[in-house]
């Protein structure tokens, strides 16, 4: 069964430390991998999309890798904000962006 | 301004009331989508649209029906709410052909039926 599956489910962060979300997945064929960043009530905004191809990929401070072997890919997040937090969602899609599988979310809280 | 944009964004209904939220998005994307969002559960796809007069069931699609008439638009039909179907629900839509092209998002509709 097809599924991404993603650790922490909660993190709380101090504002400017660093820090790295976990996601794992089982999706089978691979087309690309996606994190989303959601504020609460809106709609998801997407961070990062990644082919079979890419190992890496930057969004300022956001910074994803995927292990395409293992099936893993994270983000890591550089000297955290307060505008940081918010729930990360990791998305893979199985058929060039139709069928998305979609990860529970890791939230992030970032305190000062 | 591109954006996707849904109505309403709230709504409180009772049982069995039919009901239709409506997707328009302005970038003449040709893929088009509806999600639930629900504690816990995550987004779930409902239904997708490759192109107009094209659609396709998600993971959820059961209670719902969906048509694309026009490429712009990509309403979601509740034939007979049940308390089941109050969630949070995404549109998005995005172009096809290549597989890095990202999906925009719309603001949510938050639907309850009582």
């Amino acid at each position: 069964k097809n599924q991404v599956e993603q650790s922490p489910q909660s993190l709380i962060i101090l504002e400017g430390k660093n820090c790295t979300l976990q996601c794992n997945y089982t999706v089978s064929p691979f087309s690309n991998l996606r994190w989303y960043k959601q504020d609460t009530g809106r709609g998801p905004v997407s961070l990062t999309i990644m082919t079979f191809s890419e190992n890496t990929k930057s969004n300022g401070r956001y910074t994803a890798t995927l292990d395409a072997d293992t099936k893993q890919s994270s983000l890591h997040i550089t000297a955290s904000q307060l505008s940081d937090s918010a729930s990360y969602i990791c998305v893979v899609s199985s058929q060039a962006g139709t069928a998305l599988i979609f990860g529970k979310g890791t939230t992030l809280s970032v305190s000062s | 301004e591109a954006q996707v944009t849904q109505n309403p964004r709230y709504l409180i209904t009772v049982t069995g009331k039919k009901l239709t939220v409506t997707c328009s998005q302005n970038m003449n994307h040709e893929y088009m989508s509806w999600y639930r969002q629900d504690p816990g559960l995550g987004l779930r796809q409902i239904y997708y649209s490759m192109n107009v007069e094209v659609t396709d069931k998600g993971d959820v699609p059961e209670g719902y029906k969906v048509s694309r008439k026009e490429k712009r638009n990509f309403p979601l039909i509740l034939e007979s709410p049940s308390p089941n179907q109050t969630s949070l629900y995404f549109c998005a839509s995005s172009p096809l052909g290549r597989e890095e092209y990202e999906q925009y998002f719309g603001p949510g509709t938050r639907l309850t039926v009582t």
